[in-house]
């Protein structure tokens, strides 16, 4: 298994601000995953983070919105720049162990932006 | 493309009632399938998988068997507890790619004791 820890778990920001959520995991990882699940739906991939490389978005998702920092392999910041109101989500970091066809995940941040 | 269909929530059920909650998917080949659960202030854990036709995943009491003829996995328990309530998320991940989870929209299931 791996543990996850995800910082903050939940924060209240003003519209146009931007904040960054950590990722720890306690082994090296090769590919990090952020996810949005915004309310009452269902979980969305936002990108990919490679260590060494840029992370590699999904459609609808970019990096000026949503930069992300990968500088080693058990650690991951995501970004959301510029909030809006519809930023309001839980943002959920994900590794994968290739072994054993499981991802597990951090317990996510729930943001509210006003 | 790939995607995840679930029956829509909630399901409110009576403790010890039997618990099915449907899932279809659409997919090329044979994708690995999934069921996780996310409690109350938690984050998604794994419940029970199945990576290829006809496996019975099952963990906790849970079951869901891969049905490649009607692109199922529909989970069962045959007598829930008043702590499984949470919400229910079907995935797969596609032939195509070894790590890109696609979610079905969830269920959220509450059993009243």
């Amino acid at each position: 298994s791996a543990v996850i820890s995800q910082k903050p778990s939940r924060d209240i920001c003003q519209r146009g601000t931007s904040l960054t959520i950590q990722c720890q995991v306690d082994s090296q990882v090769t590919m990090m995953f952020w996810y949005r699940q915004q309310p009452g739906q269902s979980l969305t991939l936002i990108a990919t983070a490679n260590q060494g490389s840029e992370a590699t978005y999904e459609s609808g998702f970019v990096i000026d919105k949503f930069p992300i920092s990968r500088p080693n392999l058990t650690f991951s910041t995501l970004t959301v720049s510029n909030m809006s109101p519809e930023d309001s989500s839980i943002y959920l970091c994900s590794v994968d162990r290739p072994e054993s066809t499981e991802a597990f995940f951090g317990q996510g941040t729930r943001l509210t932006v006003v | 493309g790939n995607s995840v269909t679930q029956m829509e929530g909630p399901v409110t059920l009576s403790e010890e009632a039997f618990l099915t909650i449907n899932c279809t998917y659409t997919a090329t080949g044979y994708p690995s399938l999934f069921w996780y659960v996310q409690y109350p202030g938690e984050g998604l854990q794994l419940l029970l998988k199945a990576t290829k036709a006809d496996d019975k995943g099952s963990n906790k009491g849970f079951e869901a068997t891969y049905r490649k003829e009607t692109t199922s996995f529909h989970l069962e328990k045959g007598s829930v507890q008043v702590s499984d309530s949470a919400v229910y998320f079907c995935a797969l991940i596609p032939v195509d790619s070894s790590y890109k989870l696609i979610f079905g929209s969830g269920t959220r299931l509450l059993v009243r004791p």
